[in-house]
């Protein structure tokens, strides 16, 4: 079965420390790999996504994630976090041609940056 | 462009009683996604549509959840009779495309709270 699996239900970092949060999938073909942001009280964003080409992905705010197909991982990156990027981080998967189109989810990390 | 609208923001009702959520997906996209998050369970998927019609609805809990989709730009999502265990917050979401290239949308979500 697909799985997501995000290693680090909580991370606590201080501001201008890197970050990487740590995201692995198991899906046998092609996949498509999204991160979404929750803010305190507020819904799921878009972060970044990768369909195809460069494994490295920018996305918004800083962030950055790479793809390696070896390693069925698709980990978030930012070389320096500030305060406001303390929200809950989802990882998601999707096969890019599964007809049944329903994400997988991983279970979220809780990102909280001390001031 | 607006996005993708829920209301209510905030429902609190006594158990037993009917809930109705709704949402509005964003023009043009025609898959709808509803979602139900806890801290328990995290981010699950209740059901989704395709042009109106829905296409698994494997995640929806219980007989006491219906959803329907009577036109493109119009979703519901009703529990009857709510239960104290239905407290949640539930999250719309629409993406346009088949397959897994276009992201998914988010709403605000409904905070749902039954005593």
């Amino acid at each position: 079965a697909q799985s997501v699996s995000q290693h680090n239900h909580h991370v606590i970092l201080s501001e201008a420390a890197s970050l990487e949060l740590g995201c692995n999938y198991s899906y046998g073909g092609t996949v498509n790999l999204f991160w979404y942001v929750q803010y305190p009280g507020q819904h799921l964003q878009l972060l970044l996504k990768y369909f195809s080409g460069d494994p490295l992905v920018k996305g918004i705010k800083g962030f950055e994630a790479e793809f390696i197909k070896s390693k069925f991982s698709f980990n978030l990156r930012k070389p320096s976090v500030q305060w406001s990027d303390t929200a809950e981080y989802f990882c998601a998967v999707i096969g890019a041609v599964d007809s049944n189109y329903q994400l997988i989810w991983g279970a979220g990390t809780k990102l909280i940056i001390k001031p | 462009d607006a996005g993708v609208i829920q209301s209510p923001r905030h429902e609190v009702t006594e158990m037993g009683q009917e809930v109705t959520l709704r949402c509005k997906p964003i023009s043009g996209h025609d898959y709808l996604f509803w979602y139900r998050q806890t801290m328990m369970r995290g981010l699950e998927l209740l059901i989704y549509f395709n042009n109106n019609v829905p296409i698994d609805d494997s995640g929806m809990p219980e007989d006491r959840f219906s959803a329907k989709m009577p036109n493109a730009s119009f979703s519901t999502l009703k529990i009857q009779p709510s239960e104290p265990r239905d407290s949640a917050v539930y999250f719309c979401a629409s993406s346009r495309g088949q397959g897994g290239n276009q992201p998914q949308h988010f709403g605000d979500g409904t905070r749902l709270s039954i005593l």
